[in-house]
């Protein structure tokens, strides 16, 4: 069984620039989670997608968003990139939630 | 809003040696569960081991086992016979409720370094 797969695996953009990440779930895994993991700061909760729609939402401003597909894969855009954005992005799913999460192996996104 | 804290940002321990990690936690709910993960270096996030909190029994998969002591707010994690893979940032988090509607909460991580 394939794991949660995240792209590209590393990513370099100018500040102001604007950054998309993909995940695509472990088949059969409906809901799908993105945190950033920025130095020092352990996992901070950006977005939940579960069947389409967004579950819930982290403490971050709105030019961090997403979506998710039919097919129940997702990509989060950062718009207008900082500084700061840079870090690494996890994504991660789960079929009943209490469960835990299944992580990928992250987007390192480093912002000039 | 629930917080969960690590007050150990660094630990190291021998290998073969059993090693404790702290994780504490806030939260008003009675019904929740708590989770430990472990990235190495590979940054894959790895679930380690989980407790639900309507369970007095302490979780333990092979060489991991938790305290769980639910009128503390506590959660801790013990590594026995320390292998050099156990090596890695490990995380504590929560999640609130029986449906499991919030997200997960992480702490700030523990670094474990596992010395030959």
């Amino acid at each position: 069984e394939a794991g949660v797969t995240q792209s590209p695996t590393h990513l370099i953009k100018t500040r102001g620039q604007q950054a998309t990440l993909r995940c695509s779930p472990i088949s059969g895994h409906t809901s799908v989670y993105w945190y950033q993991q920025a130095l020092g700061l352990g996992l901070q909760f950006l977005l939940w997608y579960d069947e389409g729609e967004e579950r819930n939402r982290g403490n971050f401003p709105p030019r961090f968003s997403g979506r998710q597909f039919p097919n129940y894969s997702s990509e989060l855009n950062v718009n207008a990139l900082e500084l700061e954005d840079s870090a690494l992005y996890l994504c991660a799913s789960s079929e009943a939630t209490f469960e835990g999460y299944t992580f990928g192996s992250g987007t390192r996104l480093t912002v000039v | 809003a629930q917080t969960v804290t690590q007050s150990q940002p660094e630990m190291s321990v021998q290998e073969a040696e059993t090693v404790t990690l702290s994780c504490t936690y806030d939260t008003s709910e009675s019904n929740y569960y708590l989770f430990w993960y472990k990235q190495p270096p590979s940054r894959q996030m790895i679930l380690v081991i989980r407790q639900e909190a309507y369970k007095q029994q302490n979780a333990t998969e092979n060489r991991f086992s938790v305290n769980f002591q639910k009128a503390a707010k506590s959660f801790s994690l013990k590594i026995s016979d320390s292998q050099l893979g156990d090596t890695a940032m490990y995380f504590c988090a929560f999640m609130a409720g029986i449906s499991g509607n919030t997200p997960l909460v992480f702490g700030k991580g523990t670094r474990l370094s596992v010395i030959a």
